[in-house]
Parts: C-alpha cells; structure tokens; sequence
C-alpha cells in the first residue's frame, strides 16, 4: 500500500473547471485502476489500465479521462461534463491485472470537492 | 450486470461478541473474494480473502466462509475489539478478461467498550 502515492490529498473546484487528480506506483505494478467512492455506497470503476498506452472505460467514465504514458504513473481528470464530481476518489493497482488472483492496493485517497 | 449485495448496512457488537457480514455475488464465475477494512477518510485495507477452490480460511480473529453453491461469502470476526470498528466491505472478481473487482455497499460495524 506504501508505494502508491496520490495527490493532492484535499482539492476544490470550481464549477466548469477541470481538475486532475495525480497517482503514482513504485511497485512495478503493470495495472492501475481508479474507484469513486460516495458516502455510504461502495467504490465504482471509473477507468483501468491494464499496460501502458492503453486504458478502458469502467462502469462510470463519463465525465472523466485519464492516461498512461509511463507505467508507474495514471493521473485522473475529472472533467466540467462530470455533473457530480464531489467524492472520494480511490488509485489503485496489481501485479499483473489480466491474471488471475492478485490484490489490489489502494492509494490514499484525494478527496474532490465541488465549491 | 454484476452485482455484490451486502448486509447488514450497519452492525453494532458488544466487545467480545462475533460480528457476522455476508455478501451474494451474481456471476456465477466468479473466483476470487476479498474483504477490505476502511476507516474513516483512510484507503481500504485488505483484511482477507478467499478463492474459490477453498470454502473456508482462518487468521487470528478473523475467518471468510465461501458457498460457491449458493454464491453467499461471509466474513465473521470473533472476539470483536473496539478498533475493529469500521466500515467492511466484500467483493467480488468478474470474468471480464482482466482483474475487475465489484464491491458490496459496505458494512458499518461499530464494537462498544
């Protein structure tokens, strides 16, 4: 869990601005993942990657890209097309994310607000 | 789609007594199930796990059952402390080609002194 770090930590935006949260891995992890997590309700997959240079869409994508230009690295931007962008958002990554019985890790966490 | 139900929402325990989540999964394809401890404002922590060619596995306190038959995992804590007290949640993998883990809504479980 230590060698997933995201930031920042706490950030407000402003209606029609577009943020990106950062999320970085020191631990060779080939995929990486981002979860919305609202009060109360479980997480939901809003992209994965699974190799660099390549991503898909999760259950919630609307309103929010990414990319994966190196390996260790998937930053998310949540866009002004996300309507309700006030959540807690949830990196994460595996070993190897094809494959069969992995763990994830999860970062920190950055908490988005809407001001 | 798939789908993770959780229950209870919500579970307060004497310390000392057993606390007892349980969780359905709808794809039958499913074979991984992991459970994940989060605390208030903090990262969810994997606490333990279970594959499918097992039905039950033990550490310390904590145990996960598996009826793959009836497609029902549970998560049982005994000897409840007080810093057991967070939110639990279970999941599920999916057979979509790669790794994609569905998550139940989550148990809040609150242990009193």
């Amino acid at each position: 869990d230590g060698g997933i770090t995201q930031s920042p930590k706490y950030l407000f935006r402003k209606e029609g601005q577009n943020v990106t949260l950062s999320c970085e891995q020191n631990l060779n992890h080939d995929a990486m993942y981002w979860y919305r997590q609202d009060p109360g309700q479980g997480l939901r997959l809003i992209y994965y990657s699974q190799i660099v240079n390549d991503f898909q869409k999760g259950d919630i994508a609307e309103g929010y890209s990414v990319s994966r230009e190196k390996k260790e690295s998937f930053p998310l931007t949540v866009t002004s097309a996300q309507k309700n962008p006030t959540a807690f958002y949830l990196c994460a990554s595996t070993p190897q994310g094809a494959r069969s019985g992995n763990t994830i890790y999860f970062g920190e966490g950055s908490w988005l607000t809407v001001v | 789609g798939e789908n993770v139900e959780q229950h209870p929402s919500t579970l307060s325990v004497q310390e000392g007594d057993s606390a007892v989540i349980k969780c359905t999964y709808s794809d039958s394809a499913s074979n991984y199930f992991p459970w994940y401890k989060q605390e208030l404002g903090k990262r969810p922590q994997l606490i333990i796990d279970i594959r499918s060619n097992v039905g039950e596995k033990k550490d310390q306190r904590i145990a996960v059952t598996l009826n793959k038959t009836a497609k029902h995992f549970s998560l049982h804590i005994t000897e409840t402390q007080p810093e057991d007290s967070a939110v639990y949640f279970c999941a599920a993998r999916v057979n979509t080609g790669f790794q994609k883990l569905v998550f139940g809504t989550g148990t809040r479980l609150l242990v009193s002194p």
